[in-house]
C-alpha cells in the first residue's frame, strides 16, 4: 500500500512548454484533489474530482486541466507553462463517504518555470 | 466552510506540552475541526479531528470549547520532530475532504 504517489518529484520547464504531473493512489479513494503551495503560503485548491469521470474547478484553476478516467489516477496538465506556475504541487485523496475521515497527501512535485 | 485564525508562529521547549490555539468563531453545527501538519514542505499529514467532544489519539489531543468557537491542539511531549507548520481546518461534516481550505497555519518550532 503505497498511498498517494506523485511523479516527478522535481521538474524544470521553459515558459510555454506543457507537461503532466502524475498522481496515483492505491487506497480505492473516490475523492482526489490537486493543490499548489507558494512560498510562505498555505495550500490552494486547483481542481478536484469526486469520482471517475467527474472533475470540478477549485480556487485557482486557470492554466491547468485535469481528467479522471480511472479511480486510481488523477493527472494535472499544464497547458502552457508560465513563471507564475512555479510552485510545489500536492495531490490528495480521501474516501467519499460522509464519514469524518481524513485526506492523504503525496510528497509533492516541485516545479520551476523559467 | 468557516474561516479559522491561528497565530503565525510559536516556540515550545522540547519535552514540554505544545498548545496550539485556533479560533473558528463562525463555525456551524455540522462542521468538524481538523488539524493537519506539514513538516519541512512535505505533504500535509493528518493529526486529529473532532466535532464537539474532546478527542485524543496517539499523536495529540484536541480540546474544543463548549461553544465550539475555538479549539486547542495539544502535543503532550513535544520533540524536535514536531517542528512543523500546523493547520487548523473547519469543514462540513457531510462532505468529503476534496475541498480543504488551508490558511497560513502556525509555524511551531521546538527548541532543544
Amino acid at each position: 500500500n503505497a498511498g498517494v504517489t506523485q511523479t516527478p518529484k522535481f521538474q524544470v520547464l521553459k515558459t510555454g512548454q506543457s507537461m503532466t504531473l502524475q498522481c496515483a493512489q492505491d487506497m480505492n479513494h473516490e475523492y482526489m484533489s490537486w493543490y499548489r503551495q507558494d512560498p510562505g503560503m498555505g495550500l490552494r485548491l486547483i481542481h478536484y474530482s469526486v469520482g471517475a469521470g467527474i472533475t470540478d474547478q477549485g480556487e485557482v484553476p486557470n492554466g491547468y486541466n485535469v481528467s479522471r478516467s480511472t479511480t486510481e489516477d488523477f493527472p494535472l496538465r499544464l497547458l502552457s507553462a508560465a513563471p507564475s506556475q512555479t510552485s510545489v504541487y500536492f495531490c490528495a485523496s480521501s474516501y467519499s463517504t460522509d464519514r469524518d475521515t481524513e485526506a492523504f497527501f503525496g510528497q509533492g512535485t516541485r516545479l520551476t518555470v523559467v | 466552510d468557516a474561516k479559522t485564525t491561528q497565530p503565525p508562529s510559536m516556540d515550545c521547549a522540547e519535552g514540554r506540552a505544545a498548545n496550539l490555539p485556533c479560533n473558528h468563531s463562525t463555525i456551524s453545527g455540522n462542521e468538524y475541526v481538523y488539524w493537519y501538519r506539514q513538516i519541512h514542505s512535505q505533504g500535509p499529514q493528518y493529526i486529529i479531528h473532532g466535532l464537539k467532544n474532546n478527542e485524543t489519539n496517539e499523536m495529540a489531543s484536541l480540546i474544543i470549547t463548549e461553544d465550539r468557537k475555538s479549539s486547542t491542539l495539544i502535543l503532550p511531549h513535544a520533540t524536535l520532530r514536531d517542528t512543523a507548520v500546523y493547520y487548523c481546518i473547519v469543514r462540513v461534516a457531510l462532505f468529503g475532504n476534496e475541498k480543504l481550505t488551508f490558511g497560513t497555519g502556525t509555524r511551531l518550532t521546538i527548541i532543544p
